[in-house]
């Protein structure tokens, strides 16, 4: 089974651009969630998606979207950037809910300048 | 929400000795608890886990223990050997929300 694929691995941008990020899960897996890692603050749940709804967001600004299609796949989104959002994000795909296995992807490099 | 505390921030073992890493949580609705190692340059991967309703899990030399009275739990790992070296972050699930500890580089000194 293909693991958890993140595209791109590597994004530069400037302050005011947005940005997408893609995430497609290991096949079978319904539920997928999004973290951004910074160091120094570990990993800070972003948001979680079943069945392409929304079931939880972390503490980000509105800035900060996501959507699932119905084969799962997952995209978010990153409005009007700043540069505290640069960071690795990450996101992980389980069977049916966060409250089991997840598995990485490599993450997407977001460099804001 | 949940907040969880991680300690210590960097911890340095000789090879062959244990190593614990503590973990603290704020809500106590929290009721899944899983430690995530990474590698440097690596996604992170499960290596253990534990439920509300159990006291202490074990897999080789690996342990995990919760205590739910003091809203705490924490990961033991024996036998330490250079391949231990890493991040370990701790986590706490309430609902849909996973909240992760800030990490703990462990660095395992031949």
């Amino acid at each position: 089974k293909a693991g958890v694929t993140q595209t791109p691995r590597y994004l530069i941008k400037t302050r005011g651009q947005q940005v997408t990020l893609s995430c497609s899960p290991i096949s079978g897996h319904r539920s997928v969630s999004w973290y951004q890692q910074t160091p120094g603050q570990g990993l800070q749940f972003l948001f979680e998606y079943f069945s392409e709804t929304q079931r939880n967001k972390g503490n980000f600004p509105g800035r900060f979207s996501g959507r699932q299609f119905s084969n799962s796949r997952s995209e978010m989104n990153v409005s009007t950037l700043e540069l505290g959002d640069s960071a690795l994000y990450l996101c992980a795909s389980s069977l049916e809910w966060v409250g089991e296995k997840l598995f990485f992807g490599s993450g997407t490099q977001l460099s804001v300048l | 929400g949940e907040n969880v505390e991680q300690h210590p921030s960097t911890l340095s073992v000789q090879e062959g000795d244990s190593a614990v890493i503590k973990c603290t949580y704020s809500d106590s609705a929290s009721n899944y608890f899983p430690w995530y190692k990474q590698e440097l340059g690596k996604r992170p991967q499960l290596i253990i886990d534990i439920r509300s309703n159990v006291g202490e899990k074990k897999d080789q030399r690996i342990a995990v223990t919760l205590n739910k009275t003091a809203k705490h739990f924490s990961l033991h790992i024996t036998e330490t050997q250079p391949e231990d070296s890493a991040v370990y972050f701790c986590a706490a699930l309430k609902g849909y929300q996973l909240t992760f500890g800030k990490g703990t580089k462990l660095s395992v000194i031949p």
